[in-house]
C-alpha cells in the first residue's frame, strides 16, 4: 500500500518568513495530493490540493509543488502569520482507491 | 464548502460502557464515509470505510466487533465503541465525499472530531 513520509516534524519560522514542508510517497499510481491544516482539538481542514497532471498550484500565500518522477510534493507558505501556527498533514490517494494515506504531520510555529 | 458534522464533540464514559458517535453530511450526500482515529501528536489512522447500505470495510488490526459502524443513509454514519476501555480513549474523526464528486475528484470533507475519554 501507499506510504507517505513527511518532514520536518516540527518547524519554527519567524513571522513574515516562508515555511516549506516536504512529503514523499511510495505508490506511483497516486494521483491526488491534499494538504490539511489541523488546529488543536479540531478536525483537519483542506487548505490546498494538487492532482498528478499539474506540477504546481498556488492560492494566495500557499503553494504546492509536485514532482511525479521523484514522488515528492511540498507545501510552501509565504509571508507567514501567527494564525498559520498549526499542525499540517500531507496525504496521497491512488486513483480508483478512495482511501487517503496521511503523512506524520508537521507542527508549524510562527514566532511573532 | 461542504460541511460534515460530528456529535458529540466530547464524551466521557465509564469503562465497560458503549459510546455512539454520529457523523452527518449536512449539505451533500455521501455513499462513503471514513472513520479515523488520532492519538495525541500523531497522524490520522484510517479505521474503516463506511458504505451506505452495506457492511463497513475495516483496516487491518481494527476489531470490527469493537468498533461497530452503521451507514444507514446517505447523510449519516455512526461509530459505536462497544465495551469501551481506557485504551480506546482517542480523537475520532470522520470524513465524507460529496456523491456528486464521486470517482476520482478527490476532496474529502472532515468533521470536527469527537474526543472520547474512557475512565
Amino acid at each position: 500500500g501507499e506510504n507517505v513520509e513527511q518532514h520536518p516534524s516540527t518547524l519554527s519560522v519567524q513571522e513574515g518568513d516562508s515555511a516549506v514542508i516536504k512529503c514523499t510517497y511510495s505508490d506511483s499510481a497516486s494521483n491526488y495530493f491534499p494538504w490539511y491544516k489541523q488546529e488543536l482539538g479540531k478536525g483537519p481542514q483542506l487548505i490546498i490540493d494538487i492532482r498528478s497532471n499539474v506540477g504546481e498550484k498556488k492560492d494566495q500565500r500557499i503553494a504546492v509543488t509536485l514532482n511525479k518522477t521523484a514522488k515528492h510534493f511540498s507545501l510552501h507558505i509565504t509571508e507567514t502569520q501567527p494564525e498559520d501556527s498549526a499542525v499540517y498533514f500531507c496525504a496521497a490517494k491512488s486513483g480508483g482507491n478512495e482511501k487517503l494515506t496521511f503523512g506524520t504531520g508537521t507542527r508549524l510555529t510562527i514566532i511573532p | 464548502g461542504a460541511v460534515v458534522s460530528q456529535h458529540p464533540s466530547r464524551v466521557i464514559c465509564k469503562s465497560g460502557t458503549s459510546v455512539k458517535i454520529e457523523c452527518r453530511s449536512l449539505d451533500f450526500q455521501a455513499t462513503t464515509m471514513f472513520w479515523y482515529r488520532q492519538f495525541p501528536k500523531q497522524s490520522l489512522m484510517l479505521m474503516a470505510t463506511s458504505n451506505e447500505g452495506s457492511k463497513a470495510t475495516y483496516e487491518q488490526g481494527v476489531e470490527k466487533d469493537k468498533f461497530l459502524i452503521n451507514h444507514a443513509s446517505l447523510t449519516l454514519s455512526t461509530l459505536t465503541v462497544t465495551s469501551a476501555h481506557p485504551e480506546d480513549s482517542s480523537f475520532y474523526i470522520c470524513s465524507a465525499r460529496d456523491l456528486l464528486g464521486a470517482g476520482d475528484t478527490g476532496e474529502l470533507f472532515f468533521g470536527e472530531g469527537s474526543r472520547l475519554t474512557v475512565l
